[in-house]
């Protein structure tokens, strides 16, 4: 099946610094979608890309889909301290009936 | 975004009992809904597609007799555990699709004992 590399697997920065943390796969995908999730909660969807080569910001997030459609990016900039918690990237291959495949994480943790 | 409502949040069990959880969309339909389990400090997996009106589609190693499910409605799926074990312990989290987004529930945590 398919997979998602997803680096770095934890990240301890300090607040204000920014963030970079990426995705690559063995497999194209149509959809990448980028999440986070605090700790007995289920993901929230930051940032849906659809197109390759497509940038999306969502505040002080900016993710990208990459043109080779293997892979994505998702920066977050001047980082505070609720941006902590486990960031996920996933793909989706095709339309609404496939479930999504989840990279393994990103454990974004900030230091005062 | 969407809102999608699943409940218990928590449910602790007794080994060899059901456990049946609930995924509802409350502002839109959903004609398909998946279900997730997710072990501590790990990834999501994808345990199966829930079609609204018809059987389940189940990924390898799921096994559709032990994880029941239901799509009745085009608001609610459902997920019943059955004969749980102490393995079967995990964050079990539901997920529908509006307008090419998948949002999803606050999960389940089972606890087998």
């Amino acid at each position: 099946g398919q997979q998602l590399n997803q680096s770095p697997q934890s990240m301890f920065i300090q607040e204000g610094e920014d963030v970079s943390m990426n995705c690559t796969s063995s497999s194209i995908f149509n959809t990448w979608l980028w999440y986070k999730q605090d700790p007995g909660e289920g993901p929230v969807l930051l940032i849906a890309l659809y197109k390759a080569g497509e940038l999306t910001s969502n505040g002080r997030l900016t993710a990208q889909f990459g043109i080779t459609r293997k892979d994505s990016f998702l920066n977050i900039s001047a980082s505070i301290p609720s941006d902590v918690g486990i960031y996920f990237c996933a793909g989706q291959l095709g339309g609404g009936a496939d479930g999504l495949t989840f990279g393994k994480g990103t454990h974004l943790i900030i230091q005062p | 975004g969407a809102v999608v409502s699943q409940h218990p949040s928590r449910v602790i069990c007794k080994s060899g009992t059901s456990v049946k959880i609930e995924c509802r969309s409350l502002d839109f339909q959903a004609t398909t809904m998946f279900w997730y389990r997710q072990f501590p400090k790990q990834s999501l997996m994808l345990m199966a597609t829930s079609n609204e009106g018809s059987k389940a589609t189940y990924e390898q190693g799921v096994e559709k007799d032990k994880f029941l499910i239901n799509h009745a409605s085009l608001t609610l799926s459902t997920l019943t555990v059955t004969s749980a074990h102490p393995e079967d312990s995990s964050f079990y989290i539901c997920s529908a699709r509006q307008g090419g987004r998948a949002f999803f529930g606050q999960g389940t945590r089972l606890t087998v004992v």
